[in-house]
Order: C-alpha cells, then sequence, then structure tokens
C-alpha cells in the first residue's frame, strides 16, 4: 500500500523553464511534507517542507504547494537549470511526536540545457 | 559544521555473514533514524531512535536486523546472517526533535551488497 504516490517517474525540462514535480498521498493523518533532492551515490539533500496549516511555502527557485482537500503536493523550480538535474522525493510525517517520514519512489529530472 | 556520516561506504559480504553499518549523526541532534532504499524505490523506514532508547521498531523486516545507539549518539545498525534481499542503499538520517519541523538529515548511506 503506497501511500505517498509520485506517479511520474521521470520529466524532462527545458533549462530556464518551470518544472513542476507532484506527489499524491493517500494517509489523511499525514501533516508535514518534504521534498527531498538524491543525485548518484549520495544521500538524499532536504529542500523545502510544508506543514499542512499552510498551503504554500516559497525558498528562492523553489515553490511547495498544497492541496489538503486534493491530498496534493507539488513542487515547482523555477527557473531550471542543470545542476537540478537529479532524484526528486516526496515525504510525508503524521503528527509531531510520530517522526517517521514516509516517502514516495521518485522523479528523476533532467533539465536539457 | 559536519554532516551525517555512514561507514562503510560500501560492504560487500557473502550470505549468512554478520556485518555491522555505523553512522554518526549531526552534533546535537537527538533523534537518529535508519531506511533501506531498494533500487528504483524511496527509502523505507526501519528504526528510530530518540536518545538511546528505540522510539519506534516498526520498520525492522525480522529479527536477523537489530540497531544500538548506546550513548545516544554513534548509532550501529547489525544484520545477523545475511541474505540476498538484504541487498540495498541503507540509509542514516538524524533531526533535532522537540520541534516543530524536525527536518531530517541524511548520510551519504551504506551500499550493502551481499553475494
Amino acid at each position: 500500500d503506497q501511500q505517498v504516490k509520485q506517479n511520474s517517474p521521470s520529466l524532462s525540462v527545458q533549462e530556464g523553464r518551470i518544472s513542476i514535480l507532484n506527489c499524491d498521498y493517500t494517509n489523511s493523518m499525514f501533516d508535514y511534507f518534504l521534498w527531498y533532492k538524491k543525485y548518484p551515490a549520495e544521500g538524499p539533500t532536504f529542500l523545502i517542507s510544508i506543514s499542512s496549516i499552510k498551503d504554500k511555502n516559497e525558498d528562492g527557485r523553489f515553490t511547495v504547494f498544497l492541496n489538503k482537500s486534493a491530498k496534493h503536493l507539488s513542487l515547482h523550480i523555477v527557473p531550471s537549470q542543470p545542476g537540478d538535474s537529479a532524484v526528486y522525493f516526496c515525504a510525508a510525517r503524521p503528527n509531531f511526536g510520530n517522526e517517521k517520514l514516509t516517502f514516495g519512489t521518485g522523479t528523476r529530472l533532467t533539465i536539457i540545457p | 559544521g559536519a554532516g551525517v556520516s555512514q561507514t562503510p561506504s560500501n560492504k560487500v559480504t557473502e550470505k549468512g555473514k554478520y556485518v555491522e553499518l555505523r553512522c554518526d549523526p549531526i552534533s546535537g541532534h537527538t533523534a537518529l533514524y535508519w531506511y533501506r532504499q531498494s533500487l528504483g524505490q524511496g527509502p523505507e523506514f526501519l528504526i528510530y531512535f530518540q536518545g538511546t532508547g528505540a522510539a519506534d521498531d516498526s520498520g525492522l523486516p525480522n529479527d536477523r536486523f537489530f540497531a544500538v545507539r548506546p550513548e545516544g549518539s554513534v548509532s550501529t545498525l547489525k544484520i545477523q546472517r545475511t541474505e540476498r534481499g538484504d541487498s540495498a542503499m541503507y540509509l542514516c538520517a538524524s533531526s533535532f526533535s522537540g520541534t516543530t519541523d524536525g527536518t531530517q538529515y541524511f548520510g551519504p548511506g551504506t551500499r550493502l551488497t551481499v553475494l
């Protein structure tokens, strides 16, 4: 039972354009969401997070949007740069105090120069 | 400051052998987590420590897997009688606990190969 789903295994975007990565979840107890970026042979690197009390969080080129009613979040990267090419994982956590993260299967983003 | 470190970076062993994987968390982080990532999958939770005690070990697949954190800092994941299906990337993460975000910071991982 995949509680966090990333339905696009891969995505290619032209450099300078917007990259949009999507994530859906089924567990209504999840209330904190994170995006991680992973290069080959490295551990995941934290990018940005959002609490369920918000619907948007922005950090530089990265913005995460949360639609609680649809159980859907997305990561927007604009403008996309070649260094953004990596695998992106969406992760979710239930209420504070239960800290294990549940990850999606990842989306491989390729930025085309 | 130093991030999460894991040793060894790669471990090749034979079926049936015992292995230990080590994790050094970020200094000051009281929470420590182990995850396992298989090819094409996201990391899957194994165990979570709060200080020295295992607060949640619900992700350990069976009793061949065990983890300790005796002094509340370094942790060791121990796998007995390894099987080929144990081959995966083992990731360790740490975080501050008692905060509203609890962002987990990951180490580079140990790639375990069981022949």
